[in-house]
């Protein structure tokens, strides 16, 4: 049992390079999330998925895109990256049970240049 | 907008002492999350609390919200380096979304 696993762990790009940072989790959760934590901020939400088929906008999704491809999988893409989304990026699934736990990935850690 | 004030913004104590962190909030918490995230990993969560004026206890960590659940407090006693990392509030708001503070980073020196 992997849990919420994030693809890759570090990452550099140039400015204007778009990539897809990878989100799977293994524990048949409904709801999954994608955060930015930055130094000072605590993490924000950028995107959620409240089930499959259906994503949303958090706090900060401006030059974002999510995609919810299945039930275990949620990637979260950067169509042209700029230095200001250089940040470490979190996945996280809920369990939808009565503490309404949020299970997180180890983050990808993205430097734009 | 809700915001989530957390403080002190870093802390660094000798082992075997005692400290408190706070967690405020603007608005009333509608079920108040306490997460502990240690160097290069993501979070994980330790308790959450709903009633007003509710104390719970893990191990060492005394959880307290505030009876107008506005605020929160987190005391551990007899820190050890173990306990070193970026504690986190948070708020579920009873829809799909978590609003988190900006954080207590503790560190404990052996």
């Amino acid at each position: 049992n992997a849990g919420v696993t994030q693809t890759p762990k570090f990452q550099v790009l140039k400015t204007g390079q778009s990539m897809t940072l990878q989100c799977a989790q293994d524990m048949n959760h409904n709801s999954m999330y994608w955060y930015r934590q930055d130094p000072g901020m605590g993490l924000r939400l950028i995107y959620y998925s409240a089930s499959e088929g259906t994503t949303d906008k958090g706090e900060v999704p401006n030059g974002y895109n999510v995609s919810r491809l299945n039930k275990r999988e949620f990637s979260l893409r950067l169509e042209s990256a700029a230095p200001s989304q250089t940040s470490v990026y979190f996945c996280a699934s809920v369990s939808g049970r009565a503490r309404n736990e949020q299970f997180f990935g180890p983050g990808t850690r993205l430097t734009v240049l | 907008t809700q915001l989530l004030e957390q403080s002190p913004q870093f802390l660094s104590i000798q082992e075997g002492e005692n400290l408190t962190v706070y967690c405020n909030s603007s608005s009333v918490f509608s079920s108040l999350q306490w997460y502990r995230q240690e160097p290069g990993e993501g979070p994980v969560l330790l308790v959450t609390v709903v009633t007003g004026g509710e104390v719970k206890k893990l191990k060492r960590l005394t959880f307290q919200f505030g009876d107008a659940r506005k605020d929160s407090s987190l005391h551990i006693t007899a820190a050890q380096p173990g306990d070193t990392g970026l504690y986190l509030c948070a708020d579920h708001s009873g829809t799909y979304k978590y609003i988190f503070g900006t954080g207590t980073r503790l560190k404990v020196l052996a």
